[in-house]
């Protein structure tokens, strides 16, 4: 089966960039979507296929993806953007989660 | 704009069968526009995709879980049900339903609110 790989963890100060990695063999060959979650509540999309980015989300979000690694980009990072941030990817049509990444805003 | 609604029983008895609902609305799901999936996310934890099923009724589900679910489509009622089948206390989780936007590789772009289930004798 295909394995995504994020770090636990990634603590950012307040209004600079924090990088939340998504690895997974030769990723850059799929889409990868992300989504943020905060608590109690449902996900929801801020980046699809690799770096389109919904209506409606500030422009601070921001997704690549080459060779092995997705990443989602957050500019001036904000109070509001701390929740944990989960990278997918559509396989053999099968869904696959990254395990998450919790993003402290400090 | 399409709304998402899961609901069903908050306490399953172990080895019973799980069952929940989506309700849709907002949109036909015969419109074609979108597959509405099944996710679940353990207290504390990640993602776990459980399945699809297509405006036409066909079906894809997570191999670690494809004995036991069955997804199918009312459309009468424009509802989704999930049926998992020998449920354990590792069947405990919040289900969601999500709907995807096929032109955005299958994103999910919209997504329930949410049901916690709790497997507990």
């Amino acid at each position: 089966s295909y394995d995504l790989t994020q770090p636990p963890s990634v603590s950012v100060a307040l209004g600079q960039t924090a990088t939340i990695p998504c690895g997974g063999n030769n990723i850059g060959g799929k889409h990868v979507h992300w989504y943020q979650q905060k608590p109690g509540q449902a996900p929801l999309l801020v980046i699809y296929r690799d770096s389109g980015r919904p209506s409606g989300l500030p422009e601070r979000f921001s997704g690549s993806n080459s060779g092995h690694t997705a990443t989602l980009t957050i500019f001036r990072a904000q109070v509001e953007d701390e929740a944990d941030y989960f990278c997918q990817v559509w396989d053999s049509d099968l869904h696959l989660f990254g395990p998450g990444t919790k993003v402290t805003v400090l | 704009q399409v709304q998402l609604q899961e609901s069903g029983p908050g306490l399953v008895r172990p080895s019973q069968t799980l069952s929940l609902t989506c309700s849709v609305s907002g949109d036909s799901i015969t419109s074609g526009h979108f597959y509405l999936y099944w996710i679940r996310q353990h207290p504390g934890k990640g993602l776990e995709w459980i399945g699809y099923i297509s405006h036409s009724g066909r079906t894809s589900y997570n191999p670690s879980l494809k004995s036991r679910i069955s997804i199918s489509v009312d459309t009468s009622q424009n509802q989704v049900s999930l049926k998992l089948d020998s449920v354990s206390a590792a069947d405990t989780a919040v289900y969601y339903c999500a709907k995807d936007r096929p032109q955005w590789s299958n994103a999910f772009d919209l997504w329930g609110p949410g049901t916690m289930v709790t497997v507990s004798s």
